[in-house]
């Protein structure tokens, strides 16, 4: 069975501008959360869809978006990028009933 | 507010020894832990879980004790093995069923051969 995919896995944009991410769950999974991993603030809840709802959300300004499509795959948004945004952006994906969360690699962004 | 705290950012073992990892939380709503472990550039791997209504969970070399009166939890690796070197990050959630994690800051295990 195919893990989390997390596309890009690597990205550079510059402060202003707009990212999106995409990440593609374990097939049967209908739940994707987002995390941010930074170094001083470690791995930090963004927000969590099932079946394409927003049903959780971390403490992000509302730069920080997402959607999730009806095949439960999930995309995430920033926009006007700052210098305070590279991270590493984590994807994980559950059954979505308290099940164990499985993560993808992760996409680096880099923001200068 | 850290609400899940790893107060030891690093920890070294010989190999074969055991290896015990500690976390502490605040949130005495959080009912559902887990421990994750994490190589560079990958994303965390699931090792072991526990839920509040039981104190101890065992799977193979990893166990997760959970005393709810100290809200305190712990992982114990043995025998430890180089491949155990890694970050492992204990989380937390609330209301079984919720799938908002909330991490530790992570403990850097290294397995001295």
């Amino acid at each position: 069975k195919a893990g989390v995919t997390q596309t890009p896995r690597y990205l550079i944009k510059t402060r202003g501008q707009q990212v999106t991410l995409s990440c593609s769950p374990i097939s049967g999974h209908r739940s994707v959360s987002w995390y941010q991993q930074t170094p001083g603030q470690g791995l930090q809840f963004l927000f969590e869809y099932f079946s394409e709802t927003q049903r959780n959300k971390g403490n992000f300004p509302g730069r920080f978006s997402g959607r999730q499509f009806s095949n439960s795959r999930s995309e995430m948004n920033v926009s006007t990028l700052e210098l305070g945004d590279s991270a590493l952006y984590l994807c994980a994906s559950s059954f979505g009933s308290g099940e164990t969360q499985y993560f993808g690699p992760g996409t680096r962004l880099l923001v200068l | 507010d850290q609400q899940v705290k790893q107060n030891s950012p690093s920890l070294s073992v010989q190999e074969g020894r055991i290896s015990i990892l500690n976390c502490d939380y605040t949130n005495s709503m959080f009912d559902y832990f887990l421990w994750y472990k994490k190589y560079p550039a990958e994303g965390p791997t699931f090792l072991i879980s526990i839920s509040s209504i039981k104190d101890k969970n065992e799977d193979g070399r990893f166990t997760v004790f959970l005393n709810k009166s100290a809200k305190h939890l712990s992982l114990h690796i043995v025998p430890s093995q180089p491949g155990d070197s890694a970050v492992y990050f204990c989380a937390a959630s609330s209301n079984f069923g919720n799938e908002k994690l909330t991490f530790g800051t992570g403990t850097r295990l290294t397995i001295i051969p």
